[in-house]
């Protein structure tokens, strides 16, 4: 199983609302990645969990908060966004010193109205 | 720090031609590198990666990449061009940072084939 599952696939909402998104994988991978990714750019990097541990914050916005409940779930909770963070969030995983790449997961499309 | 640079953000090959994609890397000590491929509303698919065990390495879908550590390349090539390669490719770096893993992509390729 080399699939990383990420949910929803498409999210609309509001500048005042709440929502998470949710990523998944059960390869036995130890680092987890978010990702963000507007038009026609190269995913830039927001944070980055190692054994459970946040272990890199890319100064992300305190707006986008990171939880990794366990070795396999990744959430990024999202609240008070602003319409230029609409994006594609990606989730992606690797072992632990990532020498053999990540896997990518198909990502959240997010509007923020 | 370890970076990568794409040159050219935009490859047009004909059906049938040889795809090449550039990509140099920048680092002081052996570099991890991989290359990526993003069809569109899709994420991103590992088509080979470079860990030092040998300098030609064979991927997914026909593609394949040499390591010149003379040249600090990391080039993508294919013989011959399918439709279907139509695509954003993305060489990247893993790098360290506090023991944790950053991979860190460059900015992009759009290969294009023409019929």
């Amino acid at each position: 199983d080399t699939e990383v599952t990420q949910t929803p696939k498409h999210l609309v909402m509001g500048m005042t609302n709440k929502k998470s998104l949710k990523c998944e994988q059960h390869m036995g991978h130890r680092a987890m990645y978010w990702y963000k990714q507007k038009a026609k750019k190269p995913p830039e990097l927001m944070f980055v969990y190692s054994y459970e541990k946040l272990s890199i914050n890319e100064s992300v916005p305190s707006r986008f908060s990171p939880e990794c409940p366990n070795s396999s779930l990744l959430n990024l909770h999202l609240h008070a966004l602003q319409p230029e963070d609409s994006a594609l969030y990606l989730c992606a995983s690797s072992q632990a010193e990532g020498r053999l790449g990540a896997f990518f997961g198909q990502g959240t499309r997010l509007t923020v109205v | 720090a370890q970076s990568v640079t794409q040159l050219g953000s935009h490859v047009s090959v004909s059906e049938g031609a040889l795809v090449l994609l550039r990509c140099n890397y920048s680092s002081s000590v052996p570099p991890y590198l991989f290359w990526y491929v993003q069809y569109p509303n899709q994420g991103l698919q590992l088509l080979l990666k470079y860990t030092s065990a040998a300098t030609l390495v064979k991927g997914i879908n026909g593609f394949e990449a040499e390591f010149k550590k003379s040249e600090t390349s990391f080039h993508l090539t294919k013989p011959s061009a399918h439709m279907s390669d139509a695509a954003e490719y993305f060489c990247a770096v893993r790098t360290l940072y506090s023991s944790a893993s950053k991979i860190i992509f460059g900015s992009g390729t759009r290969l294009s084939i023409r019929p």
